[in-house]
């Protein structure tokens, strides 16, 4: 099973408004990851947020962690038609040769100009 | 630098046929991972290398699949025979081992593979 579920599947917004998408995990972390992707292309990294941190910003984009409750949320605001794509969290677990990124299902985040 | 190069980009191939799906990764990265990615499964990792030797490939779905890397600036992910149900699309990504590989990865463009 997916170690990380985002939440929503699908999210339609208007240009401008902010868009939030959550991330539930169910085993320990050391670290999650959120990757993007556009129609027809490979995955791009976003942001890395350590296990213990609780929150990081880079541009418009700003990831939350809470451990106690095993989740994530990115936020992305001020959005723009470009930021359509799937997003995608991924959460580094275990350790040694058992150490491994495990992806979600993604969030379809479509941007309505 | 490049990033990530996959070949071919599409393949078309007939069912019993034998597939190779070609990556380099980027320059200096010593971990390599293949994924392969579609509706129902999403994505999936295979394989991965470390220093050309792979580590953990518990996540090919049989023995129809094999990896290899010859040396650090090539890998291959073959399917001998093919099926319908290998239909996907196969991404391979790259990291620098430095950190580990849980820092960032960088993904080639894939390869959609249609089996019919």
């Amino acid at each position: 099973s997916q170690q990380g579920e985002e939440d929503p599947q699908a999210l339609s917004i208007q240009e401008g408004e902010n868009a939030t998408m959550n991330c539930s995990y169910k085993t320990s972390i050391n670290n999650l990851q959120w990757y993007r992707q556009n129609s027809g292309r490979g995955l791009v990294h976003l942001i890395l947020i350590r296990s213990n941190e609780r929150e990081k910003h880079s541009g418009r984009l700003r990831v939350t962690l809470d451990t106690s409750k095993k989740s994530s949320s990115l936020l992305i605001t001020a959005s723009r038609a470009a930021d359509t794509a799937s997003y995608f969290c991924a959460t580094d677990q275990g350790s040694g040769s058992a150490r491994q990124l495990t992806f979600g299902s993604g969030t379809q985040l479509t941007v309505l100009p | 630098d490049a990033g990530v190069i996959q070949s071919p980009r599409h393949e078309v191939t007939e069912m019993g046929q034998e597939v190779t799906l070609r990556c380099k990764p980027i320059s200096g990265h010593d971990y390599l991972f293949w994924y392969r990615q579609t509706m129902m499964r999403g994505l999936e990792l295979l394989i991965y290398f470390n220093n050309n030797v792979p580590i953990d490939d518990s996540g090919m779905p049989e023995d129809r699949f094999s990896a290899k890397m010859p040396n650090a600036s090539f890998s291959t992910l073959k399917i001998q025979p093919s099926e319908p149900r290998d239909s996907a699309v196969y991404f391979c990504a790259s990291s620098r081992g430095l950190a580990g590989f849980y820092n960032e990865q960088f993904f080639g463009p894939g390869t959609r593979l249609t089996v019919l």
